[in-house]
Formats: structure tokens, sequence, C-alpha cells
């Protein structure tokens, strides 16, 4: 079962700020949360990550509430190219080998528009 | 190009016969992890390797399914018997290994079931 919220779909003015909610009120408290893209035929890309911090990177800004039951993505300024399917991602401890599977929701389909 | 390759791109088979897929990964990195991803949904985990040992398989994969990965470099995918319900993207992810590690996703193998 996803771990995460995320509204179905959004639109975004090309050249304004892009802000992607998410929730994962059940996240655990060393448990990170990822951001991805997918365009159209292609595999997932990585955008950004965080634990508890606000991050930033070339491609976008991560803002984590301090209870750490939401998240939301920044894309400062969207061009086209943004339009994707993007998904918020929360872990699941794969037990026997130390290491985790990603558990994708359905995503946010955000559209720009020119 | 040095991300994680797939081939073929895309399969058109007919029902019952057997395809096999291939997926190079980023050559230092040791863990490898299969993923499907049906129209309109996130991916789901299949299967991870860390180097040649197949550590952790997801329920989702029946007995027609079957991973490999010699010597800990590229891997494959195969189904037998194939059925209209295994018509998907198979996503191939390669990782380092780390607490807070990202995955590094292929460009997919389309599968179609006729």
């Amino acid at each position: 079962d996803a771990k995460t919220t995320q509204p179905t779909s959004m639109d975004c003015a090309e050249g304004r700020a892009a802000n992607l909610p998410c929730n994962h009120s059940t996240i655990s408290g060393n448990e990170y949360v990822y951001w991805y893209r997918q365009i159209h035929s292609q595999g997932p890309q990585y955008i950004i990550h965080g634990l508890k911090n606000n991050e930033t990177n070339e491609m976008a800004s991560l803002i984590i509430t301090e209870d750490r039951k939401s998240s939301t993505l920044i894309l400062p300024h969207a061009t086209l190219r943004d339009t994707a399917v993007y998904y918020c991602i929360v872990r699941d401890p794969l037990r026997t080998s130390g290491t985790y599977k990603y558990i994708f929701g359905t995503g946010t389909r955000l559209k720009v528009l020119a | 190009d040095t991300g994680v390759s797939q081939d073929p791109r895309h399969k058109i088979t007919k029902r019952g016969q057997n395809v096999t897929f291939r997926c190079d990964p980023i050559s230092e990195h040791n863990r490898l992890y299969w993923y499907r991803q049906t129209l309109g949904q996130g991916p789901e985990f299949l299967t991870y390797f860390q180097n040649e040992a197949q550590l952790e398989k997801s329920r989702l994969l029946s007995d027609r399914f079957s991973a490999e990965r010699p010597k800990g470099s590229f891997s494959t995918l195969e189904i037998q018997r194939t059925e209209q319900g295994d018509s998907a993207m198979y996503l191939c992810a390669s990782s380092l290994g780390s607490a807070n590690e990202k995955l590094f996703f292929g460009s997919g193998t389309q599968l179609s079931v006729l």
C-alpha cells in the first residue's frame, strides 16, 4: 500500500513556481522522503530527497514540515519541460537484505502551461 | 552514456511466448532492482540483487518470472508463457548502496502481450 498521498493533477503557468504537496503521515522517524519525476515513456528521474531539514539543489527545493507528516516540492521557475508525473516516495525496508524498496503512489500529473 | 540501460525498449509478443529483457546498471553499482509499471500506476517492486545474489522477491513475481545477474554485472528478466496481464513497463534501477541511497532508473522495456 502506498505510504504517500498526492493530488492527482495540477497545472502551473510557465515561469511560475510549481508547489507539489505530499502527505506521508505514517513516515518513521529515520526514513527519508524522496521525489522523482517521470516524463512520458521514460524511467523515473531523481529530483531530491530529505530527512527533516529543508533541501535545495539545482532542480528543486524540498520543504518538510516539522512533524515530518508532509512535504512540498517546489520547482521555482517551471518550464514546459517540467511537465511530468511527480512521485513522492517513502521506502519500505526489505528485512532479509537490509535494503529498501520504493513505494510509489500514483503521483501528481503536473502540466506546465505556456 | 553512463546511466542504466535497458534492452529492448519495446517488445511485442504473442500470448504464450517467452521473452527476456536485459539491464546494464551503472558500472560501479552493486545493487540492482527490477520494478514493473502498469498504465496509470506507479512502479511496483519485483526483485532485488546485491552483486550476483538475488536477495528479495516480491509476491508479484510469479513462478513464470525468473531473474538473474551473473557475475554481478548485467541482469536479465525472463517471463515464460506470457499472459496479457504481463503487459507493462519493466524498469531496472541500480544504486551504490548506502543508508539514504538514491536509485537510478533505466528507460524501461515496454512489453505488449497480444
